[in-house]
């Protein structure tokens, strides 16, 4: 049973637009959500996160929104760079992490 | 200050033996986690320990793996007679206070298994 589902295996973006990563989540009680990057062999690096009390956060280029009705959560990067290219995983944090799939993320020049 | 290290970054077995996997955690930090990356898939938590206790292994098949996290030195994740179904790449992570909704975790490198 996948609790924390990314649908887009991939997604292909121009440098300069919006890339725009999308997350589904089944359990209505999750409450704290991140988004990782991870480059081909690295581990995982935190990217950003929100809790369930907001429906926004913000930090430079990237803003999360959260959709508690829905259970939907989405990654906004603008301007995208090819520097950004790499796997993006959303997860759930109510003890350990739970992931979903990913998204392969490529920004063209 | 470095970051989480894991090693071997490769390694490769053949159906049978035995597989160990380490990791240091950053400095100063006594949580582990372990987690697994199947192909294609994303990644599954596996086990979370404290220095010399086992705190949650929900996510640990129930036979041929176990993990250890003793009071000096690395972490281990080993793996008894290993079968394809073992390649992954398995990633460690850590943290400095109790396991937290708030806490964040870094992740090492990961050390990719194949089972030949």
């Amino acid at each position: 049973d996948q609790q924390v589902k990314q649908n887009s295996p991939s997604l292909s973006v121009q440098e300069g637009r919006i890339s725009i990563l999308n997350c589904d989540y089944t359990n209505s009680m999750f409450d704290y959500f991140l988004w990782y990057k991870k480059y081909p062999a690295e581990g995982p690096t935190f990217l950003i996160s929100i809790s369930s009390i907001k429906d926004k956060n913000e930090d430079g280029r990237f803003t999360v929104f959260l959709n508690k009705s829905a259970k939907h959560l989405s990654l906004h990067i603008v301007p995208s760079q090819p520097g950004d290219s790499a796997v993006y995983f959303c997860a759930e944090k109510g003890g350990k992490l739970t992931f979903g799939q990913g998204t392969i993320l490529t920004v063209h020049p | 200050n470095a970051g989480v290290m894991q090693n071997p970054r490769h390694l490769v077995r053949r159906r049978g033996q035995e597989a160990r996997l380490r990791c240091s955690p950053m400095k100063g930090h006594s949580h582990v986690y372990w987690y697994r990356q199947l192909p294609e898939e994303g990644l599954k938590f596996m086990v979370y320990l404290q220095k010399e206790n086992i705190i949650d292994e929900s996510g640990m098949p129930k036979e041929r793996f176990s993990a250890e996290f003793p009071k000096e030195g690395p972490s281990i994740l080993r793996i008894q007679q290993v079968v394809r179904g073992d390649s992954a790449a398995y990633f460690c992570a850590s943290s400095p206070y109790k396991e937290t909704t708030y806490n964040e975790q870094f992740f090492g490198p990961g050390t990719r298994l194949t089972v030949l």
